[in-house]
This record gives structure tokens, C-alpha cells and sequence, in this order.
């Protein structure tokens, strides 16, 4: 079936350093890709998207990039900040999202 | 502003009664979702909608049961089949031109 992993759980960066959150995808049918940040006790919030006809997008301090050879989708954080720490999750689809175990991040003062 | 609400935000439940959440959205999306989320994991699709007065099964619907009468809400019943419902509780949405999900922000329920 379809799955989406992520290569680490947990992520631990210093305040300032860039983070890479990596996940891979097994749906070569997936058309979209998707990060979401979700805070504690809340609900995911929407980062970034991407379609499979591109392989990297930019947004404010957030880029993602798409490696459809070996189905792999990144999402890198410029300038960590502290309230960049929440659970990250990717997710990929045509019709419906399938969604990523997360990664929880956690920066380092 | 458009959105999506969820209420209400903690629910408490005994054992053996059935409870709804409320999902409502004002975005105009078709398609709507319910996902369960325990503590450090990550999402799990209960049910979805793509019209309405249609909706599918998602991968862990035993337990629960849903009903879309009107596009703008799509609650969910907890019944006393599921039996372990204490868990987050999402409920998104969607546009019939993307699948990108907007989400609620969310119900916290504990059955005590």
C-alpha cells in the first residue's frame, strides 16, 4: 500500500543552523507533496507544496526540494528559530493526501 | 476570514457513551476529513467526504460513524464500539482543485 516514511523521528538543530527534514514516499502516482508544522495541540498548519513537475520551491526561509528518481522530498529550514520547534510532516498524493509518521524538531539555545 | 472549526476543543466521555465532534468549515471546500492522532504519532484517516451525502470509509472507520447533510459540516460519532477513544481528533478540508487540506484545530478526547 501506499506509505510515506520519514528517515528520523526526532531532529535537534542549534538556534541559527539550518535544519533538513528528509522523508521518502513510495507512490510513484503522487502528483503532490506537501509540509505541514504542527505546534503542540494544535492543528497542522500548512508550509510549503510542491508539484512533481518541479523539484524545488522556495518560500520565506523554507525550501523543498522533490528527487523523483529515488522518491525523496526535503524540507530545509534557513536560520532556525526557536519557534521553529513542532512536529513536521510530509505528505504526498493525486487525490488524497497520505501522510508521514513526522519529526519532531527541536532547537538547541 | 475563512477557516475551519472544530469544537469543542476537550471533550470528556464515560465509557459506554457515544459523543460527536463538530467540524465546520466556511472555505466552500468539498471534500472534508476526519483524521485520529495518538500522542507521537502521526495522522490516521477515519473517514472522508468528497460530496455531499457520500463518504468513505478511511483506515481505522470501526467505532466511528460520520454524515455530510450539508457541505459546510462533517461531525463525527465517537461510538461506544471504538475502544480506545481517547486521542486527538482532526478535521480538514479541502478544495474540489486541490488537495491541499486546510486543518482544524482539532478535539482533545479522553474517555475517563
Amino acid at each position: 500500500g501506499e506509505s510515506v516514511g520519514l528517515h528520523l523521528p526526532t531532529l535537534s538543530v542549534q538556534e541559527g543552523d539550518n535544519s533538513i527534514i528528509n522523508c521518502a514516499y513510495s507512490n510513484s502516482a503522487s502528483d503532490y507533496f506537501i509540509w505541514y508544522k504542527q505546534e503542540s495541540g494544535k492543528g497542522p498548519q500548512f508550509i510549503i507544496d510542491i508539484r512533481s513537475n518541479m523539484d524545488k520551491r522556495q518560500g520565506q526561509r523554507v525550501t523543498v526540494l522533490l528527487n523523483k528518481t529515488v522518491k525523496h522530498l526535503s524540507l530545509q529550514i534557513a536560520a532556525t528559530q526557536p519557534g521553529d520547534s513542532a512536529v513536521y510532516f510530509c505528505a504526498e498524493g493525486a487525490q488524497k493526501l497520505v501522510f508521514g509518521q513526522g519529526t519532531r524538531l527541536t532547537i538547541n539555545p | 476570514d475563512g477557516g475551519i472549526t472544530q469544537s469543542p476543543k476537550y471533550l470528556f466521555r464515560k465509557e459506554g457513551q457515544n459523543v460527536t465532534l463538530s467540524c465546520e468549515q466556511n472555505l466552500n471546500h468539498d471534500a472534508m476529513y476526519w483524521y485520529r492522532q495518538d500522542p507521537g504519532q502521526g495522522l490516521r484517516l477515519i473517514y472522508y467526504s468528497q460530496i455531499v451525502n457520500d463518504f468513505q470509509k478511511g483506515d481505522i472507520a470501526e467505532g466511528y460513524s460520520v454524515s455530510r447533510e450539508k457541505k459546510e459540516s462533517f461531525p463525527l460519532t465517537v461510538t461506544s464500539a471504538q475502544k480506545n477513544p481517547t486521542a486527538f481528533y482532526l478535521c480538514a478540508s479541502s478544495s474540489g482543485s486541490s488537495i491541499r487540506y486546510t486543518f482544524g484545530s482539532g478535539t482533545r478526547l479522553t474517555v475517563v
